[in-house]
């Protein structure tokens, strides 16, 4: 089975603070994802990768960055935690491009005060 | 404009029953797909089932099957026999474009469905 991890399940930051989100998969996929989950929005990509250092903007790149350095782990990084960022974060990988289907991890209900 | 329509924020169903949820969706390629994904409580989204622009059979996993009607442009699920551990938060989604072409998922809003015993 396929078995994305985050790194946590709640995390609660002040404004202004750095943070990182770490996802890991551990079934040699080539394709990472980071969303983020809003009520009444739906799961909206704000960054994806088909490979190590690479990475491609999603719907809303804005106040987010991302790492990928190894082929399992996908970090996404708030640079100065805001208010507005306050969501649930979502990692999912896929196997390769064209491999259409997606596997989540658990989610990262994040808070910023 | 929505890519992607759930227009049932919520629905109730007894145990047993089946149940529809809706999807519509809007795009001007040829080439697409549509997945269903199921959110419990507990967050992690899982894969149902998925139904490609070209294949002229309904998708059909277990108890969830994918209702197409491509004029229509509708992907509505169809759960046969709930069951209590249904119950959860489901996201209709599409890859627009040719599968060589992009991974990307644009998602609905969901429906939270409720079965009840």
């Amino acid at each position: 089975d396929v078995k994305v991890t985050q790194s946590s399940r709640y995390l609660v930051k002040r404004t202004g603070e750095k943070v990182f989100l770490e996802c890991v998969q551990d079934m040699d996929h080539e394709n990472m994802f980071w969303y983020r989950q809003d009520p009444g929005l739906g799961l909206r990509l704000i960054y994806f990768s088909y490979d190590v250092k690479m990475k491609e903007k999603g719907d809303i790149p804005e106040g987010y960055s991302v790492s990928r350095e190894k082929k399992e782990r996908f970090s996404l990084i708030l640079e100065s935690a805001s208010t507005n960022q306050t969501s649930m974060y979502l990692c999912a990988s896929s196997l390769a491009r064209g491999y259409v289907t997606q596997y989540f991890g658990p989610g990262t209900r994040l808070t910023v005060l | 404009a929505q890519k992607i329509t759930q227009t049932q924020p919520g629905m109730f169903v007894q145990e047993k029953e089946a149940v529809t949820l809706d999807c519509t969706y809007d795009t001007s390629d040829q080439s697409y797909g549509l997945f269903w994904y199921k959110q419990p409580s507990s967050g992690e989204m899982i894969f149902l089932i998925y139904q490609g622009s070209y294949d002229e059979q309904n998708a059909t996993e277990g108890r969830y099957s994918l209702n197409f009607q491509k004029a229509r442009k509708s992907a509505n699920l169809v759960i046969s026999a709930s069951q209590l551990g249904d119950s959860a938060m489901y996201f209709c989604a599409m890859r627009e474009g040719p599968f060589y072409n992009t991974d990307k998922l644009i998602f609905g809003t969901g429906t939270r469905l409720q079965v009840f015993p």
